[in-house]
């Protein structure tokens, strides 16, 4: 059973640019979570999904937002890019989000804003 | 809301040894704990998990031990190889929600 992928895997953007990114979820996978991690602050939960609702969300700006499709897939978008946004971007994908199923990540995508 | 916390940001250990890794957490009421394995330029890596059922979990050449009175994990790892050089995080979920909550992470290096 092909992982969670995530695209692209790179992406270098300039401050005020918006971004999108991908995730597809394992098969059969419903809940779509994402997390930042920088080296100052580590792993941070961003927010997740699931049957297309945003369930649950972190402690980040409006400027970070998401949406999930019909076929789990999820993007996440980041508006007026600030240098501080530079990071491994990270989808984790389960089963039905229940607290005691284990997530699976992606790769992550790495954004570098100048 | 739950925190939790690593004992040794680096371990060095010679390939051959064991090597353990811990982990604080500050929830009693925390029932599910996992542990990733994050090589350089991948995302985590799922190694073992544990629930507050169980005091110890084995898995290949990996080992979880839950210490529920003191609010203490570890993962121990036999015979330490250099593909075992990765970052180890502890992870919880936070409450209610499936939102985990991670260490900071212990970077082990295997010395050959």
């Amino acid at each position: 059973k092909a992982g969670v992928t995530q695209t692209p895997r790179y992406l270098i953007k300039t401050r005020g640019q918006q971004v999108t990114l991908s995730c597809s979820p394992i098969s059969g996978h419903r809940s779509v979570s994402w997390y930042q991690q920088t080296p100052g602050q580590g792993l941070q939960f961003l927010f997740e999904y699931f049957s297309e609702t945003q369930r649950n969300k972190g402690n980040f700006p409006g400027r970070f937002s998401g949406r999930q499709f019909s076929n789990s897939r999820s993007e996440m978008n980041v508006s007026t890019l600030e240098l501080g946004d530079s990071a491994l971007y990270l989808c984790a994908s389960s089963l039905v989000g229940d607290t005691q199923e284990t997530q699976y990540f992606g790769p992550g995508t790495r954004l570098l804003v100048l | 809301g739950e925190s939790v916390g690593l004992h040794l940001p680096t371990l060095s250990v010679q390939e051959g040894d064991n090597s353990i890794i811990n982990c604080a957490y500050s929830n009693s009421a925390s029932d599910y704990f996992i542990w990733y394995k994050q090589e350089s330029g991948k995302g985590p890596q799922f190694i073992i998990d544990i629930r507050s059922n169980m005091d110890k979990r084995q898995g290949q050449r990996v080992t979880v031990l839950l210490n529920k009175t003191v609010k203490h994990l570890s993962l121990q790892i036999a015979a330490t190889q250099p593909g075992d050089s990765a970052v180890y995080f502890c992870a919880v979920p936070d409450g209610a929600t499936n939102k985990l909550i991670f260490g900071t992470g212990t970077l082990l290096a295997v010395q050959p």
